[in-house]
């Protein structure tokens, strides 16, 4: 079955810096790749996601890659603010395996005033 | 729009008895719901799909007869721990997805239902 892995685990970054998270799938056939933003005791909130027909997006502090040659993506958020602290989740899916998403292990962001 | 419901929030129950969580979408119809379990300071694990009108299909671990689920209608889909016991407390989240718009397979996800078994 499909496996994301994610890196890094924890990330601490100064206000207004960037932050930059990847993450790393198995299966070729994935085609959706969304990014939750999960703050403690919270639902997951998609922040921003990406199909395999396009290469990036971006949402005002938002942006998203994939390269679908070498199975990664990753999130980019800039100009970092302190209500952006929160685990971030990248995950995967497949249409023909009925959507189910892959979840990687999440990333610990902690943005410092 | 595409808001999703669990009920209840939380729940505390003694060891040997079920629970019931609800999954609604609130506002867009939903075949097909997933439902998750999140341990502390852990990622999502799939647990199930649940597909209206038909039986859920179990992820490779998760026991069947002790996740019972049900998926009655388009934007109602339940999950029952039987004889729950300590090791089942746990965050327990669903998400639906829309059967209309562009997109059908973005994931919408409930607030999450902490369970604690004593």
């Amino acid at each position: 079955g499909e496996n994301v892995e994610q890196h890094p685990s924890t990330l601490s970054v100064q206000e207004g810096d960037s932050a930059v998270i990847k993450c790393t799938y198995s299966d070729s056939a994935s085609n959706y790749f969304p990014w939750y933003k999960q703050e403690l005791g919270k639902r997951p909130q998609l922040i921003i996601d990406i199909r395999s027909n396009v290469g990036e997006k971006k949402d005002q502090r938002i942006a998203v890659t994939l390269n679908k040659t070498a199975k990664h993506f990753s999130l980019h958020i800039t100009e970092t603010q302190p209500e952006d602290s929160a685990v971030y989740f990248c995950a995967a899916s497949i249409k023909a395996a009925g959507n189910k998403l892959t979840f990687g292990g999440g990333t610990r962001v902690l943005v410092k005033p | 729009g595409a808001v999703v419901s669990q009920h209840p929030s939380w729940v505390i129950c003694k060891s040997g008895t079920s629970v019931k969580i609800e999954c609604r979408s609130l506002d867009f119809q939903a075949t097909t719901m997933f439902w998750y379990r999140q341990f502390p300071k852990q990622s999502l694990m799939l647990m199930a799909t649940s597909n209206e009108g038909s039986k859920a299909t179990y992820e490779q671990g998760v026991e069947k007869d002790k996740f019972l689920i049900n998926h009655a209608s388009l934007t109602l889909s339940t999950l029952t721990v039987t004889s729950a016991h300590p090791e089942d407390s746990s965050f327990y989240i669903c998400s639906a997805r829309s059967l209309a718009g562009a997109y059908t397979d973005t994931q919408y996800f409930g607030p999450g239902t902490r369970l604690t078994v004593l």
